[in-house]
């Protein structure tokens, strides 16, 4: 069975500290890693996903298949991160993508 | 774009009651997912459609729970009767389908069964 697992419900810093969200899967192949965001009073919505290799909003998540990690990490915290952050996991089969798993999600909350 | 609709947003309904919800998915997009999302949870899914036909409704409780999707684009969840445990949101989501696994979701319904 696919697990994700977002140790952290709440995640409180500074503006202008680091950040990192902690985020461990298990799944028995290959998944497709995300991280998904919901500020307040939104919809849920794409942040970054392992395959881009990309910084959204400043973030980047890597993929450590080693330790089943993908930890998501900002340098520097500024207010406007203040929101929901969910790791969610995607396997595939019967040659598509199945539905997400999510992780319990961490608040975060950025502090001036 | 709107992006994927959903009505109603809130829905305040006696136990026993049935209740149902709508989701128009994006433009093109084929693969429709529902999710719950309970207090303090994160999304779980209960089903996916890939066009019309449902893929995987493993984890959607057949007893009281359906779903529709009868042309392939708008989709509707249905419970029969509610429960006080189904309060929750219930959250619409597509994708373009395939491998391409960006799911775009909803505002959601958020459900009180009192």
């Amino acid at each position: 069975a696919q697990r994700v697992t977002q140790p952290e419900k709440l995640l409180s810093v500074f503006k202008g500290a680091p950040v990192e969200l902690k985020c461990n899967y298990s799944y028995s192949g290959s998944p497709e890693l995300f991280w998904y965001v919901q500020y307040s009073r939104q919809r849920l919505q794409l942040l970054l996903r392992h395959i881009s290799r990309e910084s959204i909003k400043g973030f980047t998540a890597d993929l450590n298949k080693g330790e089943t990690s993908f930890h998501l990490k900002k340098p520097f915290a500024q207010e406007e991160d203040s929101a929901m952050y969910y790791c969610a996991l995607s396997g595939h089969s019967g040659g598509g993508a199945d539905g997400l798993t999510f992780g319990k999600g961490t608040h975060l909350i950025i502090q001036p | 774009e709107a992006g994927v609709v959903q009505s109603p947003r809130y829905k305040i309904i006696e136990k026993k009651q049935p209740v149902a919800f709508w989701c128009n998915p994006i433009s093109g997009h084929n693969t429709l997912y529902w999710y719950l999302q309970n207090l303090g949870q994160g999304p779980e899914l209960l089903i996916r459609y890939e066009n019309e036909e449902a893929v995987d409704d493993s984890q959607l409780p057949k007893d009281r729970f359906s779903a529709e999707r009868l042309k392939g684009v708008d989709s509707t969840l249905k419970i029969q009767p509610a429960e006080l445990g189904d309060s929750a949101v219930y959250l619409c989501a597509s994708s373009l389908g395939g491998e391409l696994t960006e799911a775009f979701f909803g505002q959601g319904t958020r459900l009180t069964v009192v």
